[in-house]
């Protein structure tokens, strides 16, 4: 079964700096990706996805998304954050064939005012 | 509104009950999914349906069982069996390989 790992569980930053999230999978086949956020008290929203085509993936609120093959990677960045980013980030992946939605465990994103 | 409607929210059991956690969802999507979260062990997948009357254990099925009668509905029964059953329980639905949507969720607690 495929995994997927995310480092840095707990991610603390001052407004207007830039986040990167690094999310790696394990399985070697074709793959759809996914960012989801929980933003506090909230459901899980996609931030954005990778299907096919560009390998540089922009979704809502200045997040964007880069699908390195070699790597095993889909790493996600937003170049200036504000306060209301402050939120849990999970980086999922989808396999053909497999209709199971694989997880990593997470980012905790703290933005300081 | 068009979405995922999981209930209840918030819901309390006693040690040796079963529970039933509701997942209802108009989107027409023929996938269905309970996952469990819990701190810092992001989502663990319980149970996912890819069609009526057929499901698939996923990766921490024990202590819990499902049904899929219905396109639109996906129960979840946290059964006696589950050691540890405090948490959050998340339904989601898709259009099989697409993107997944969740509802609300529902937080059970064991008293």
């Amino acid at each position: 079964a495929q995994s997927v790992s995310q480092h840095n569980h707990h991610v603390i930053l001052s407004e207007a700096a830039s986040l990167e999230l690094g999310c790696n999978y394990s399985y070697g086949g074709t793959v759809n990706l996914f960012w989801y956020v929980q933003y506090p008290g909230q459901h899980l929203q996609l931030l954005l996805k990778y299907f096919s085509g560009d390998p540089l993936v922009k979704g809502i609120k200045g997040f964007e998304a880069e699908f390195i093959k070699s790597k095993f990677s889909f790493n996600l960045r937003k170049p200036s954050v504000q306060w209301s980013d402050t939120a849990e980030y999970f980086c999922a992946v989808i396999t053909y064939g497999n209709n199971r939605l694989a997880f990593g465990k997470g980012n905790q994103v703290v933005v300081i005012p | 509104d068009g979405g995922i409607t999981q209930s209840p929210k918030y819901l309390f059991r006693k040690e040796g009950q079963n529970v039933t956690l509701s997942c209802e969802q108009n989107l027409n999507h023929d996938a269905m999914y309970w996952y469990r979260q819990d701190p810092g062990q992001g989502l663990r997948l319980i149970y996912y349906s890819q069609i009526v009357n057929d499901f698939q254990k996923g990766d921490i099925a024990e202590g819990y069982s499902v049904s899929r009668e219905k396109k639109e509905s996906f129960p979840l029964t946290v059964t006696s069996a589950q050691k540890n059953p405090t948490a959050f329980y998340l339904c989601a639905s898709s259009m099989v390989g697409n993107t997944i949507y969740f509802g609300e969720g529902s937080w059970l607690t064991v008293v």
